[in-house]
């Protein structure tokens, strides 16, 4: 049973470039969360994709955009880097479908996509 | 205001010892609470999840306090195996799944 995998697991991206990272959920599962963890903090949202719609959405600007397929597999894309956006990122996917009570999912996170931008 | 608060750290213990972390939470409607464990350059991971009643899992302890909006985490007998650092994390309210991270707490067990 595959937990939930990520891709690539480092990059390093010079300022103003562009980056795609890609999550595939944990086997049966439906829904990814994407959330960035900078150095000596604690992971911050940035979305949630559920039925391949943005969900719910932290305080990002709109450098930050993402993607769900048919598959539930999910990309996150960041725009214009900008040396700040250094960080890991980490997607994490629940299943929210057969849940009375949705949110009540536990999350399975990834090992994390370790950005730099220089 | 950060919407969850812990402290700082970094608490080093000698094997054995008994130590406590200690959080707050802004939001009164948030409904879950968790511990999460995340070792060096690793992902989070859950410890366990934390009940009104508190609860325990062996050497582990959580309690919370709706009143007072205040999460702990006790952790006896400390282990080398227990050096990481301990995320307090509470979901926000409403249907998703929005996890909410404290900065984390860095534990250093002594031998």
């Amino acid at each position: 049973d595959a937990g939930v995998t990520q891709s690539p697991t480092h990059l390093i991206k010079t300022r103003g470039q562009q980056v795609t990272l890609r999550c595939s959920p944990k086997s049966g599962h439906d829904t990814v969360s994407w959330y960035q963890q900078a150095l000596g903090q604690g992971p911050q949202f940035i979305f949630q994709y559920y039925e391949e719609e943005e969900r719910q959405r932290g305080n990002f600007p709109d450098r930050f955009s993402g993607h769900q397929f048919p598959n539930y597999s999910s990309e996150l894309n960041v725009n214009a880097l900008l040396l700040g956006d250094s960080a890991l990122y980490l997607c994490a996917s629940s299943l929210e479908s057969r849940h009375i009570s949705p949110g009540n999912s536990p999350l399975h996170f990834g090992n994390g996509t370790r950005l730099t931008v220089t | 205001r950060k919407e969850v608060e812990q402290d700082p750290g970094p608490f080093n213990v000698p094997e054995g010892a008994t130590v406590a972390f200690n959080c707050t939470y802004s939001n009164s409607a948030s409904q879950s609470f968790f511990w999460y464990r995340q070792d060096c350059r690793k992902e989070p991971k859950l410890l366990m999840s934390v009940y009104s009643s508190g609860n325990e899992d062996g050497r582990f302890t959580a309690q919370l306090n709706r009143a007072s909006q205040y999460i702990s985490l006790l952790i006896r007998d400390s282990k080398l195996s227990d050096s990481a650092t301990y995320l307090c994390v509470v979901k926000g309210g409403g249907a998703t799944n929005k996890l909410i991270f404290g900065t984390g707490t860095l534990l250093a067990v002594q031998p």
